[in-house]
């Protein structure tokens, strides 16, 4: 099984600032990754899949880089939106998700 | 518009059963893999299962296989998840979601809203 490790499990940013994610893998899984929000209530979304491409209708303020084991998303200037749970998640080998990383107001 | 809609959620005793289905729409159900993904009370989300466009691979995760059986009916747009000897740790929202066209495993672009399983005595 790969493991996808998430980092911070929270993150205290302010409306407006940059928001860094970071999601590792337990063995290189190429670019086969996506990238989730979640909202209280609410389904997951997706935000990015084959680690940089942005799926329909997200904004250009989210965007996602990396390969092999180590991934980023990065919110350029948070949104008042924008807070909520982030989940990475591997395609390589069945799937699998991270932990998720909770982005709340600073 | 896509749509994915998920029944069947229930109250049921440790050891019993219950099937969930989703009523898919929107799009040609025949094409796409399909998931479960489910999600215990506070935490994260956990991959269940996956069924190929024809119903010809399928995948669980270890601590459901033996227990859960994913099947779909094209005709129907339908997905389901028989769950059998179901324990408390089995309680979570269980969602349906689209992967990719055909065979592969890939990412999930769509979601339903979620059928919550509840297990205890």
């Amino acid at each position: 099984e790969i493991v996808m490790t998430q980092s911070p499990a929270t993150l205290s940013v302010s409306p407006g600032e940059r928001a860094t994610l970071s999601c590792r893998a337990s063995q290189s899984i190429h670019r086969n990754l996506a990238w989730y929000q979640q909202k209280p209530g609410q389904a997951p979304r997706l935000l990015i899949y084959g680690a940089s491409t942005r799926a329909t209708g997200i904004p250009a303020r989210f965007s996602g880089s990396g390969s092999g084991t180590e991934f980023t998303l990065t919110i350029s200037s948070l949104q008042s939106e924008d807070f909520a749970v982030y989940y990475c998640q591997q395609y390589n080998y069945w799937l699998t998700f991270g932990g998720g990383t909770k982005v709340e107001t600073k | 518009e896509v749509q994915l809609v998920e029944s069947g959620g229930a109250l049921v005793q440790p050891g019993g059963s219950l099937r969930l289905s989703c009523a898919a729409s929107g799009f040609t159900f025949s094409s796409y893999s399909m998931n479960w993904v489910r999600q215990a009370p506070g935490k994260g989300l956990e991959w269940v299962s996956y069924m190929d466009s024809d119903s010809t691979t399928i995948y669980y995760t270890d601590s459901v296989k033996g227990r859960f059986t994913i099947s779909r009916d094209n005709a129907k747009n339908s997905l389901y998840l028989q769950m059998n000897s179901l324990r408390d740790v089995d309680t979570a929202v269980y969602y349906c979601a689209r992967g990719g066209l055909g065979s592969s495993t890939t990412h999930l672009d769509y979601w339903g809203q979620g059928t919550l399983v509840t297990v205890s005595s």
